[in-house]
């Protein structure tokens, strides 16, 4: 079982819908939890942090479900500028890293 | 200023040749990292740089070398290179380490020939 995984889509969706992305871990261990976007071939831009309480950033919510080891990223009212990649990061101690595969998301008019 | 710039954007190199990656911020952080990225693959960890002391090497081959002459800059010297290393080099900075938000540069496009 990879450390950090994501289903790699692509998600394609209408403008103006909700679509949501899940990220798996599995070490319990786990300590910081990003979500980032990629544009393609761009480098990965900070999305959000995600907390334990869940955080929101206008048409971005950020879930933490540390029970079930997995962070969730919701986008409402899709934009044709949400195509994207979306990779989820987990840290856990100061020496680990692990970028998830990412979550291919087309936004279509 | 939340910028970080890497020279040069691309690069194609001779198995042979000796070249340097480089990669500044002036945000004030005290992390920096280097990363590579193949086509449609996610970023992987190579280098971490912690207070200006390298703090984590991903079993990098020894071709290459980084060097962090102070807290802005991060280098990558390049030698002997295989065709197998051609991708995106990336360099990001943290404001202390792994566990804090990191911010990218835009990579250097490498190209081994």
């Amino acid at each position: 079982r990879k450390e950090v995984e994501q289903d790699p889509g692509p998600f394609n969706v209408p403008e103006g819908a909700t679509v949501a992305f899940n990220c798996t871990y599995s070490n319990s261990a786990s300590q910081s939890f990003f979500w980032y976007r990629q544009d393609c071939r761009k480098e990965p831009k900070l999305l959000m942090s995600v907390y334990s309480s869940g955080n929101e950033d206008g048409r971005f919510t950020a879930q933490l479900n540390r029970a079930s080891q997995y962070i969730s990223l919701l986008i409402r009212d899709s934009k044709l500028s949400d195509s994207a990649t979306y990779l989820c990061v987990v840290t856990h101690n100061t020496d680990k890293l692990i970028f998830g595969t990412g979550t291919r998301l087309q936004v279509f008019p | 200023d939340t910028e970080v710039t890497q020279t040069p954007k691309h690069l194609v190199m001779g198995m042979t040749n000796k070249k340097s990656l480089k990669c500044e911020q002036h945000m004030g952080h005290r992390a920096m990292y280097w990363y590579k990225q193949k086509a449609k693959k996610p970023p992987e960890l190579m280098f971490v740089y912690s207070y200006e002391k390298l703090s984590i090497n991903e079993s990098v081959p020894s071709r290459f070398s980084p060097e962090c002459p102070n807290s802005s800059l991060l280098n990558l010297h390049l030698h002997a290179l295989q065709p197998e290393d051609s991708a995106l080099y990336l360099c990001a900075s943290s404001p202390r380490g792994l566990r804090d938000e990191q911010y990218f540069g835009p990579g250097t496009r490498l190209t081994v020939t």
